[in-house]
């Protein structure tokens, strides 16, 4: 199976901040990339697929870069509403894989 | 607007059986792959498993955990897709959802919309 490795595993920024998550894939998946945000106790939403595109309603302040095994998931300017669990996924190959999440907490 | 709601859930012993369902609106379900995924208590999320759709005669994908006691079964004229879920065991409490993929050509792109999540509890 294809590991998936978040880091950092949590993080505290203030409002405002340029906020950066990486995530590393164990083998190559091309760009078959995406990114959720979880707030608790709600169901995930998507943020990123194909590594940088955005599903419509998805504000642009959210962005993804990377192809092959790294990843980035960038936020340009942290708001309250951003606090939450990150996830990125492969679905480059069966079985799908998540990473492990990172905890964003707002300052 | 596509909706995605999971029902079924509940309070199972191990060894049950256990059937949840998805109901979906909004867009054409039989043109879609649906997904299943799942979250233990205070844990990351994991995939469970995958439907095709009608084109590639409902073949399904499952994680090595589910294999041979989990299936994926979809009733295209009802909207829906559902999890039979047997020989269930402690680990498989979790939230269970469903959600939509979507074809952005020439590659299906999982977990596009999400349900609200139905939780499942295994315990004796």
């Amino acid at each position: 199976d294809i590991q998936m490795t978040q880091s950092p595993s949590s993080l505290s920024a203030s409002i405002g901040d340029r906020v950066t998550i990486t995530c590393r894939a164990s083998q190559g998946i091309s760009n078959f990339l995406a990114w959720f945000q979880q707030r608790p106790g709600k169901a995930p939403k998507t943020l990123i697929y194909a590594a940088s595109s955005l599903p419509s309603g998805v504000p642009s302040k959210f962005s993804g870069s990377g192809s092959g095994t790294d990843f980035t998931l960038t936020i340009s300017s942290l708001q309250p509403e951003d606090f939450g669990t990150y996830y990125c996924q492969q679905y480059h190959v069966y079985p799908f894989t998540f990473g492990g999440g990172t905890v964003v907490e707002i300052k | 607007e596509v909706q995605l709601v999971e029902s079924g859930g509940g309070l199972v012993q191990p060894g049950g059986s256990l059937r949840l369902s998805c109901a979906a609106s909004g867009f054409t379900f039989s043109d879609h792959y649906m997904e299943w995924a799942r979250q233990a208590p205070g844990t990351g999320l994991e995939w469970v498993g995958r439907s095709r759709d009608k084109a590639h005669s409902y073949s399904a994908e499952y994680a090595a955990s589910v294999k041979g006691r989990f299936t994926i079964l979809r009733d295209d004229s009802k909207n829906s897709v559902h999890l039979q879920m047997n020989s269930l065991k402690i680990e498989d409490t979790a939230v269970y959802y469903c959600a939509r993929s979507v074809f952005l050509g020439p590659y299906w792109v999982p977990f596009v919309d999400w349900g609200q999540g139905i939780q499942v509890t295994v315990s004796s």
